[in-house]
């Protein structure tokens, strides 16, 4: 029951902006997203607990339709520093707890 | 240190060895959770515990073996290594269920020859 992120990778320049989906075959209770760099651990970034439920801080910000079983990461006027592999993760309402394949995310100059 | 903290960083063995992965956090999280990750699979849950002594499968749990005896370490034992569960393998933990953050220890780069 892996979720499914698209796309795969993904190439930006500085400023431009970026949209990570992440979808799931299960009814869905929760949503978390990470980032982690290269040869680092994954780092939390937002929990989505509600169906509808949007968060953000500073230019990420992300979605969550629970009814579609899916959610969307949103990365605005990218910066450099946003480059990285980003993680979805879901659960049920047990405590079984998958994340997705990833994303790869490079912002250039 | 405060935090998550895996100990080795870095082992490699020999096909047939047992060798133990070490997981400490100092929070007094009650769970914690094992994760492979493998290029083209992501992070896969091994095994997770929600509190001392109770442990339960994730979703590749085959040739691996966890306890939890107290709720600050939670070690991964690979009884027979093979050359497929060469890996980088986190140990992460979080406060209440695991719809909470999960906190990720640096990791363990496992290569079996």
């Amino acid at each position: 029951q892996q979720p499914v992120q698209s796309p795969q990778a993904v190439i930006l320049r500085e400023g431009e902006d970026a949209v990570i989906n992440c979808s799931s075959s299960k009814a869905l209770y929760s949503v978390h997203w990470y980032r982690q760099k290269h040869g680092e651990a994954p780092v939390f970034l937002m929990i989505l607990l509600k169906g509808g439920e949007q968060k953000g801080h500073d230019k990420i910000s992300a979605s969550f339709n629970e009814k579609k079983q899916q959610s969307s990461l949103y990365l605005t006027a990218s910066q450099l520093s946003y480059s990285g592999t980003y993680f979805c993760g879901t659960s049920d309402t047990g405590n079984q707890f998958y994340f997705g394949t990833g994303t790869s995310l490079t912002v250039i100059p | 240190d405060a935090g998550i903290t895996q100990s080795p960083r870095y082992k490699i063995t020999e096909t047939g060895r047992q060798v133990t992965l070490m997981c400490h956090q100092t929070w007094s999280h009650s769970y914690m959770f094992w994760y492979r990750q493998d290029l083209g699979h992501g992070l896969r849950l091994i095994y997770y515990s929600a509190a001392a002594d109770i442990t339960d499968k994730g979703e590749v749990p085959d040739g691996y073996v966890v306890s939890r005896s107290k709720t600050e370490n939670f070690p991964l034992t690979l009884e027979s290594a093979t050359r497929s569960q060469t890996s980088v393998y986190f140990c992460a933990s979080s406060e209440y269920t695991p719809t909470y953050e999960q906190y990720f220890g640096p990791g363990t780069r496992l290569t079996v020859t």
